[in-house]
């Protein structure tokens, strides 16, 4: 079975400060990709990033990266130069190539303080 | 930019009632996916649905759930008879392909209370 852990169900951190946010995952599929999103008070899911099984370098998109440990099963979010608009909770999800369904965590509100 | 729609925004509507969600997806994706998420909890699956059947669903997709693709742009989550735990945010989902690195892309869901 597959399962996301999210441990912090919420953190702060200072405007213009980096943040980690942890996620941990469980599955027995070689193969499988690992997102994060992030979901704003008015509801909407957004698309952070995406990290692959077999990426050998850990994914970047602007000031997200994702620090990727194979071994351990982790797959942590860092936003690096937090901004006010950073403030949401965060999802992680996974998606494996035996069967079709995402599987989220439980989310983790982070909230920035100017 | 392609994005996914859903109709409504948000629905009210009283226990024992029918409920259809709808969902445009976007338009060369191929699969789709209905979850929900209760008021402050986890993103929870309910279905996938490919090449017009269910590939996959939930325990909590029981009988009182359906869905169906009408016309082949529509999505479409019916309740049959609405009970108040189905107060929930839905949201819509769909990816271009079956691939793990296939991006979800997420409707601004329906928002539907159950009095």
């Amino acid at each position: 079975a597959q399962k996301i852990t999210q441990t912090q169900p919420g953190m702060f951190v200072q405007e213009k400060e980096a943040v980690t946010l942890d996620c941990t995952y469980d599955t027995s599929d070689q193969s499988y990709g690992l997102f994060w999103y992030k979901q704003p008070s008015s509801g909407e899911m957004i698309f952070l990033i995406y990290q692959g099984s077999y990426d050998e370098q850990n994914a970047t998109e602007g000031r997200y990266s994702l620090n990727f440990q194979k071994a351990r099963k982790s797959a942590n979010l860092v936003i690096s130069a937090s901004q006010l608009g950073d403030s949401a909770m965060y999802f992680c999800a996974m998606r494996s190539n035996t069967g079709n369904q995402f599987y989220f965590g439980t989310g983790t509100s982070l909230t920035v303080i100017p | 930019e392609p994005e996914v729609t859903q109709t409504p925004s948000h629905q009210v509507t009283q226990m024992g009632q029918e409920v259809i969600l709808r969902c445009v997806p976007i338009s060369n994706h191929l699969y789709f996916y209905w979850y929900r998420q209760i008021l402050g909890q986890k993103v929870e699956f309910l279905v996938s649905f490919y090449n017009n059947e269910i590939s996959e669903k939930s325990e909590i997709f029981d009988d009182q759930f359906s869905v169906e693709r009408p016309d082949g742009s529509n999505f479409t989550l019916k309740i049959r008879s609405t009970k108040l735990e189905d107060s929930a945010m839905y949201f819509c989902a769909s990816t271009v392909g079956g691939q793990t690195y296939n991006e979800q892309f997420f409707g601004p869901g329906t928002r539907l209370t159950v009095l």
